[in-house]
């Protein structure tokens, strides 16, 4: 059973309006999240991640909101730009060691 | 700066035959990993290594063994291949402690069995 879920399989916005990611997660012991990012025939890039001892936390135009007490996490990306275009995975770890991994959803900006 | 190298990029193989993917990684990572990416399953490990001389079987080992060779490079065996196998596998390494330990990814090796 997966343990992390993206149930959106895929998005689209308009350019230069907000884009959100969402990501549940079903284990209490994961501390430890990541969004990645992944063009076509490349391996995913890691984007940005954040701590279970936080609940936000920004990068630039990317920020990563978890909700440790709904067992979920969001990526807000403002604004959306073209070229933000691609598959996100949202991934979880518990020990810094396995980590797993989400579904993907697959964004599309509109110029 | 290379990162994480995988080969071969692409490869085609017969059912019941068998090949080694290759990963090396130059950031002195304990840490490395195999993974694979099949539509609507994003990316599930196959097996990790936390460090050298140690491997763990990860979600999806069945038909996979794996050898961490040393600190750079791990590498996967198919040792009969299957049409379930065909897939895209991702070589990936980690410092593997601290918050600030992301995964780096090598860019995949496409495999097809016929």
């Amino acid at each position: 059973d997966q343990q992390v879920k993206q149930n959106s399989p895929s998005l689209s916005v308009q350019e230069g309006r907000i884009s959100i990611l969402n990501c549940d997660y079903t284990n209490s012991m994961f501390d430890y999240f990541l969004w990645y990012k992944k063009y076509p025939a490349e391996g995913p890039t890691f984007l940005i991640s954040i701590s279970s001892i936080k609940d936000k936390n920004e990068d630039g135009r990317f920020t990563v909101f978890l909700n440790k007490s709904a067992k979920h996490l969001s990526l807000h990306i403002v604004p959306s730009q073209p070229g933000d275009s691609a598959v996100y995975f949202c991934a979880a770890s518990s020990n810094f060691n396995k980590f797993y991994f989400g579904s993907g959803t697959k964004l599309n900006v509109k110029p | 700066n290379a990162g994480v190298t995988q080969t071969p990029k692409f490869q085609v193989l017969k059912t019941g035959q068998s090949m080694t993917l290759q990963c090396a990684q130059d950031m002195n990572h304990n840490s490395m990993y195999w993974y694979r990416q099949d539509p609507g399953m994003g990316l599930r490990l196959i097996y990790y290594s936390a460090s050298e001389g140690t491997t763990d079987k990860g979600e999806v080992p069945n038909g996979y063994n794996v050898s961490r060779l040393n600190k750079r490079e791990f590498s996967l065996r198919l040792e009969s291949a299957a049409p379930s196998q065909t897939s895209v596998y991702f070589c990936a390494s980690g410092p593997g402690q601290g918050f600030n330990s992301p995964l780096h990814f090598g860019n995949g090796t496409r495999l097809t069995v016929t």
